[in-house]
């Protein structure tokens, strides 16, 4: 079964440091561009991250760039957000979703279970 | 940035109704727009693609139309399964995401 399974999420403190896994499974990862999805308690879906195929291109939203860096490691199947210099508005569950086509960008076709960030100050 | 604004945010109905949620972009983003169903607890679903393609296993009761600025999303007979959120969202420059519409039964 075609899944992306989230780890990593957990309590912090403002200021601190998470590093988010999403392992990805039974579909070719490394020809798929990848992105990281938040939603605040209670609250819409908001973009954070995407990296393309082979990593060598990222973008992130305005509200975390500087702080979270997207990144990817192909022969582990597994996609990464570092997230550094964490606010109490990074609170949130964080979603990885795959993109639909190969090799573009494109609707999400396939999204984790979530994994909960919580910072606290 | 392209804004995504998804009218009403909330719209109540009865099981058997026609619902239609509709979705402005801030400029235009041609045929770029997915909409997602997510339910309590659970990551969003991907419905339609490209504006009015049906993704794989999604029930045809469910329809996508629109280019450019603005787009619809139409239920045509609302089942008990289909009371949930409702998000669009925009990927032909980065991604954006509306604010949701949540269906409620009536």
């Amino acid at each position: 079964e075609v899944q992306l399974v989230e780890s990593g999420g957990g309590s912090v403190q403002r200021g601190g440091s998470l590093r988010l896994s999403c392992a990805a499974s039974a579909f070719t990862f490394s020809s798929y561009w990848m992105h990281w999805v938040r939603q605040a308690p209670g609250k819409g879906l908001v973009w954070v991250s995407r990296i393309n195929t082979d990593g060598s291109g990222t973008t992130h939203a305005d509200s975390v760039k500087g702080r979270f860096t997207i990144s990817r490691d192909n022969a582990k199947n597994t996609l990464y957000l570092q997230m550094n210099s964490l606010r109490g508005e990074d609170t949130a569950v964080y979603y990885c979703a795959r993109a639909r086509i190969p090799g573009a960008p494109d609707a999400f076709d396939i999204w984790g279970q979530g994994t909960m960030v919580t910072v606290s100050s | 940035d392209i804004q995504m604004t998804q009218s009403p945010s909330t719209l109540s109905a009865f099981v058997g109704d026609r619902v239609t949620i509709t979705c402005r972009a801030s400029q235009s983003i041609r045929s770029w727009l997915a909409w997602y169903q997510q339910k309590p607890g659970k990551a969003p679903k991907l419905l339609i693609y490209e504006a009015s393609s049906l993704e794989s296993g999604v029930p045809s009761r469910f329809s996508g139309s629109g280019s450019g600025t603005e787009f619809t999303l139409t239920i045509s007979s609302l089942q008990p399964d289909d009371f949930a959120i409702y998000y669009c969202q925009q990927y032909n420059s980065y991604i954006t995401f509306g604010q949701g519409t949540k269906l409620e039964i009536k």
